[in-house]
């Protein structure tokens, strides 16, 4: 079993559309990052949270510290959100554990 | 500032030939990791620096892969003798300290063994 769970694995949207990408994990941990991946393969870090909920712009993240949950929502998506998102955490023994990441179609 | 350089972006080989992949963390960061990532998987841990020196390496397959950071900023990973199953994004990333204040990736390299 892995320790960081993503859910959906593919999602579809229609442009405008809320959007939410779910993350469980199994391990304690000091800091949860939310990941955006582009088809090239460069990851840029969206967000790293350790409590509460973060915003930036049209993105919102939110963690449940008791019940090991995350969530990265997008409002009113754009085609250009198209992606992979990845939900990463790290332990207090500073290992980083990835999901295996939610790919994400936004259809105009 | 500068973020994660990582060259080359693609690289084309044939099985057992041998290739190195090169990375310059943000200056002043400590922390160096090697990450391979498999098609529709998540990034796996091949090893971790502190400085120049090995955290961890024990998913690294030390009998093909190597990689050092020998003065303690840029790292070279490479594979000697490569296998099909090592096509794969190689994304190297590197943290202040432990990874508590944040990871900046490279934009990785994405190598393709034939």
């Amino acid at each position: 079993k892995n320790e960081v769970e993503q859910s959906p694995q593919n999602l579809t949207a229609q442009e405008g559309e809320f959007i939410t990408i779910n993350c469980s994990y199994s391990v304690g941990i000091s800091a949860l990052h939310w990941l955006q991946q582009h088809p090239g393969g460069g990851i840029v870090s969206l967000f790293m949270l350790s409590s509460g909920k973060k915003k930036h712009g049209r993105l919102i993240a939110t963690i449940n510290i008791q019940e090991k949950h995350s969530s990265l929502h997008i409002t009113a998506s754009h085609p250009r959100d198209s992606a992979v998102y990845i939900c990463a955490v790290v332990t207090g023994a500073n290992n980083l554990f990835f999901g295996t990441g939610t790919r994400l179609t936004v259809i105009p | 500032e500068a973020g994660v350089a990582q060259s080359p972006r693609y690289k084309i080989i044939e099985k057992r030939q041998s290739v190195a992949f090169w990375c310059n963390p943000i200056s002043g960061h400590a922390t160096l990791y090697w990450y391979q990532q498999i098609l529709g998987q998540g990034p796996k841990l091949l090893i971790q620096f502190q400085n120049n020196g090995v955290v961890d390496d024990s998913q690294l397959p030390k009998d093909r892969f190597s990689a050092e950071r020998l003065k303690g900023v840029d790292s070279t990973l490479k594979i000697q003798p490569a296998k099909l199953e090592d096509s794969a994004v190689y994304l190297c990333a590197s943290s202040v300290t432990g990874g508590s204040y944040g990871y900046t990736f490279g934009s990785g390299t994405r190598l393709t063994v034939v």
